[in-house]
């Protein structure tokens, strides 16, 4: 496709439920991005893969978290046992390889009520 | 520990009007920064960047300044148009990759017809 995409736009999880936010980047995009935003504030990185391989995972913020890309291309992150304090716009974001400025998605909003 | 910081949480200018939006780090190793724009339920989407070796960028209506002395940068727009009402976000790169990005907290711009 033509720019970064994810689904779901929204997402409502119930306490305690399991959810998965997709991915997917510009084609041929090499290096992929997640991002947590939280309400008026700037995005927060949350971890990084270079094609199927996940080289920092350091901004995950508990083993709750954990994010996949198995063939290099759609990736998946996956938040466990939801939390009120999960609730945030999560972002992806690819660029064609690192050092070179990274083009975002729309984001996914996660309400956990 | 903050060390993109956008302390301006809004402003407001005249259509034609210059917009000044300030940044201040505090890593004086960061060696490139990027300015994004964000519209509602939009992501991020890249303005320009500068690199820490210049004082100065310019791209049409967008020039970003650079003070490395007083750790502090601005993006100005000139003339402001109403469609550059948006959230702005001075950004990092942590580590070696431009997609890493440490964000500030944003700057709400409305420029007002």
């Amino acid at each position: 496709g033509a720019g970064v995409s994810q689904s779901p736009r929204y997402k409502v999880a119930k306490r305690g439920q399991d959810v998965a936010l997709r991915c997917d980047p510009i084609s041929g995009h090499v290096s992929l991005f997640w991002y947590q935003q939280a309400l008026g504030q700037g995005p927060e990185f949350l971890t990084y893969f270079q094609n199927e391989a996940q080289l920092d995972k350091s901004g995950l913020p508990s083993d709750r978290f954990f994010a996949e890309r198995p063939e290099g291309s759609v990736s998946t992150l996956k938040i466990q046992r939801t939390q009120q304090e999960d609730s945030a716009v999560y972002l992806c974001a690819s660029s064609t390889r690192p050092l070179k400025e990274a083009f975002f998605g729309q984001g996914t909003r996660l309400t956990v009520v | 520990d903050q060390q993109v910081k956008q302390n301006s949480p809004s402003l407001s200018v005249q259509e034609g009007r210059i917009s000044i939006l300030n940044c201040d780090y505090t890593n004086s190793m960061f060696d490139y920064f990027l300015w994004y724009k964000k519209y509602p339920a939009e992501g991020p989407t890249f303005l320009i960047s500068i690199s820490s070796i210049k004082d100065k960028n310019e791209d049409g209506r967008f020039t970003v300044f650079l003070n490395k002395s007083a750790k502090h940068l601005s993006l100005h727009i000139v003339p402001s148009q109403p469609g550059d009402s948006a959230v702005y976000f001075c950004a990092a790169p942590r580590g070696g990759s431009q997609g890493n990005l440490i964000f500030g907290k944003g700057t709400k711009l409305s420029v007002k017809p």
